[in-house]
């Protein structure tokens, strides 16, 4: 069955930081990996795709890199900003397109 | 915007009732799938839909059941329903073969 946990389940921050979030999952098995970002009580919004024989993918301050291997992701946001303030969830997708998430990582940056 | 939309938003139900939650999705999308979110927690997988047939369910009750209409519509049908069952509850739309899967906004079922 697959596991997928996110380190830290909470992080703070002040604007401007570089910080990084961290997604690992225990079947390497994947067919590809997704970080999203949902603000409160909203659906989700996909931020990066990578497939399983990608390394990394990047979207203007965001860089998502994945090692398949070991069963890890890491999100990197440089520059951070209040508008950034969000809960950001990985998820894994098997064969059939059913994704299995992580508890997510709640991000809030300080002005 | 993703183009996928749920109703209603919100929702409060007592133990025990039915509840039907609606989705719409983006045209042209043949797959649509449910998702359990509750409250701190990432979502779990409910079941998949595919040209109107059940394709896959994750670790769900048959009290949990779900249609697809052919017009990119679909509902969630939640039967007895118990106070664990309070959440938010997406839908995420896709086509077959790609990758992107779109998520509605999600309905917020409470159960009192």
């Amino acid at each position: 069955k697959q596991e997928v946990t996110q380190i830290p389940a909470a992080l703070s921050v002040p604007e401007g930081e570089n910080l990084v979030l961290n997604c690992s999952f225990t079947d390497s098995a994947i067919y590809n990996l997704q970080w999203f970002r949902q603000d409160p009580g909203k659906g989700l919004t996909s931020l990066l795709l990578i497939q399983s024989s990608q390394r990394e993918q990047t979207s203007g301050r965001l860089n998502a890199s994945l090692d398949k291997s070991s069963g890890r992701s890491t999100l990197y946001i440089a520059a951070s900003q209040p508008g950034d303030s969000a809960t950001y969830l990985c998820a894994v997708r098997r064969a059939g397109n059913m994704l299995t998430f992580g508890g997510g990582t709640r991000l809030m940056v300080k002005p | 915007e993703t183009g996928v939309t749920q109703s209603p938003t919100h929702l409060i139900k007592t133990r025990g009732q039915q509840v039907t939650l609606r989705c719409s999705s983006q045209s042209g999308h043949n797959t649509v799938s449910w998702y359990q979110q509750a409250l701190g927690q990432g979502p779990q997988f409910i079941f998949q839909y595919y040209r109107e047939e059940e394709n896959g369910r994750g670790n769900f009750p048959p009290r949990f059941s779900g249609l697809q209409f052919p017009n990119y519509s679909s509902e969630l049908n939640v039967n007895a329903l118990e106070l664990d069952d309070s959440a938010l509850y997406l839908c995420a739309s896709s086509y077959t073969g790609t990758d992107t899967q779109y998520f509605g906004p999600g309905t917020r079922l409470t159960v009192l």
